[in-house]
């Protein structure tokens, strides 16, 4: 059982350059998220998905865009990469809203470099 | 012990001895509160949860204490071990949704042997 798999777990862009974060579950969760780690702080909501066919923005959402491609997989895309994105990028896993469960399951990260 | 809005705390104890991380959130309305950990190069992983209508609640090896009158949180650890190094979060849902947590900046607990 894989849980929550984010790939890639590196990736070094330039300023300017566009990619996509992809995040995959296999435990039938209704609902994942996006969250970035910076040094020094916690961790901040960037979008999420309640169910299959919606998305929300979170805390700090400006300068990404995000896909539910179907229930397993919820993907980041980043259009034109600036520095201040330089972070590492989590993706989460709930079956219920927080307020039911909160135990959100992540995955282990894709450390993101922005030169 | 952290608050949501500070730089990043640590803690050292020995093993065996019992560690107490410390939360301090400042919205009253918040009514769930959660504690992960993160073990370095790993995402966060759940620990244990508390609603605003306990004080109290125990899973294995760790207590949750809620003071809502001081809107302060604590995680305790009984017979700290090496594996417990890591760097935990609290983090408190206020219920405007349900999918939106607020996350501490965390508290680092290094455990010697």
């Amino acid at each position: 059982n894989a849980g929550v798999t984010q790939t890639p777990k590196f990736q070094v862009l330039k300023t300017g350059q566009s990619m996509t974060l992809q995040c995959a579950q296999d435990m039938n969760h209704n609902s994942m998220y996006w969250y970035r780690q910076d040094p020094g702080m916690g961790l901040r909501l960037i979008y999420y998905s309640a169910s299959e066919g919606t998305t929300d923005k979170g805390e700090v959402p400006n300068g990404y865009n995000v896909s539910r491609l179907n229930k397993r997989e919820f993907s980041l895309r980043l259009e034109s990469a600036a520095p201040s994105q330089t972070s590492v990028y989590f993706c989460a896993s709930s079956d219920k809203g927080h307020r039911r469960t909160g135990e959100l399951f992540f995955g282990e990260g894709s450390r993101l470099t922005v030169l | 012990g952290e608050s949501v809005g500070l730089h990043l705390p640590t803690l050292s104890v020995q093993e065996g001895d019992n560690s107490i991380i410390n939360c301090a959130y400042s919205n009253s309305a918040s009514d769930y509160f959660i504690w992960y950990k993160q073990e370095s190069g790993k995402g966060p992983q759940f620990i244990i949860d508390i609603r605003s209508n306990m004080d109290k609640r125990q899973g294995q090896r760790v207590t949750v204490l809620l003071n809502k009158t001081v809107k302060h949180l604590s995680l305790q650890i009984a017979a700290t071990q090496p594996g417990d190094s890591a760097v935990y979060f609290c983090a408190e849902n206020s219920g405007g949704s349900n999918y939106k947590l607020t996350f501490g900046k965390g508290t680092l607990l290094t455990v010697n042997p």
